[in-house]
């Protein structure tokens, strides 16, 4: 089955503990992103990755990495979170920027 | 990013028709998405325009039109599982910038 799956689906850390969330697809995707989804805000790009080895920043990737060592697996790596990157995060793939996205579950992160 | 936007919440009843407006940047565009979210789930994609004119897919048709950086989605005949946030979301050269989204209310 086609799919993206993200790890862990909630999360509940404290502030400044290192933290990676994981992200694959099966789907043999070259475009990978992370977003942050906030009330009111909608669907915000941290990171996209056009393919291996490639990545590039979003929107807001203040306090955030991310690394592409394969093509499958695209994490989202808080080195050092705080209070404020409290929020859904999700991770998604396509064959290119221009092409349907497929979307993980989401990864609930509530940082205190 | 890229400003996009579209109404906040809508209503309609069950059986009727709704149209969701959305403008965006046109600055670099390569590309209109619509994607439903349901509460609690992740998006799915709904449509992809990159030329001008309207694209029926089902109940769901959706219209872009490039020169004024506009875009809509029509929903016709509703059910009442077309109660979700619909999402407009641009692709501006390799970057992808969402609306805040639509909630669209389905009453019986």
């Amino acid at each position: 089955e086609a799919q993206v799956t993200q790890n862990p689906r909630y999360l509940i850390t404290v502030t400044g503990k290192k933290l990676t969330v994981t992200c694959s697809q099966n789907m043999n995707h070259e475009y990978m992103s992370w977003y942050r989804q906030d009330p009111g805000l909608g669907l915000r790009q941290i990171y996209y990755s056009m393919n291996v080895e490639v990545t590039d920043k979003g929107d807001v990737p203040e306090g955030y990495k991310v690394s592409r060592k394969e093509k499958r697996n695209f994490p989202l790596i808080l080195e050092s979170p705080s209070p404020n990157q409290t929020s859904l995060y999700f991770c998604a793939s396509s064959q290119n920027a221009n092409t349907e996205a497929f979307f993980g579950q989401g990864t609930r992160l509530t940082v205190v | 990013g890229q400003n996009i936007d579209q109404p906040t919440e809508m209503t309609a009843t069950e059986g009727a028709i709704v149209q969701i407006n959305c403008t965006y940047q046109t600055s670099g565009f390569n590309g209109l998405f619509w994607y439903q979210q349901h509460a609690g789930e992740a998006p799915t994609f709904l449509s992809y325009n990159v030329l001008d004119g309207l694209e029926e897919k089902g109940r769901f048709s959706s219209f872009l039109s490039r020169s004024k950086g506009y875009s809509y989605l029509l929903l016709k005949e509703l059910q009442m599982k077309d109660s979700a946030s619909y999402l407009c979301s641009s692709a501006n050269d390799y970057k992808l910038s969402f609306g805040a989204g639509t909630t669209v209310t389905v009453r019986a």
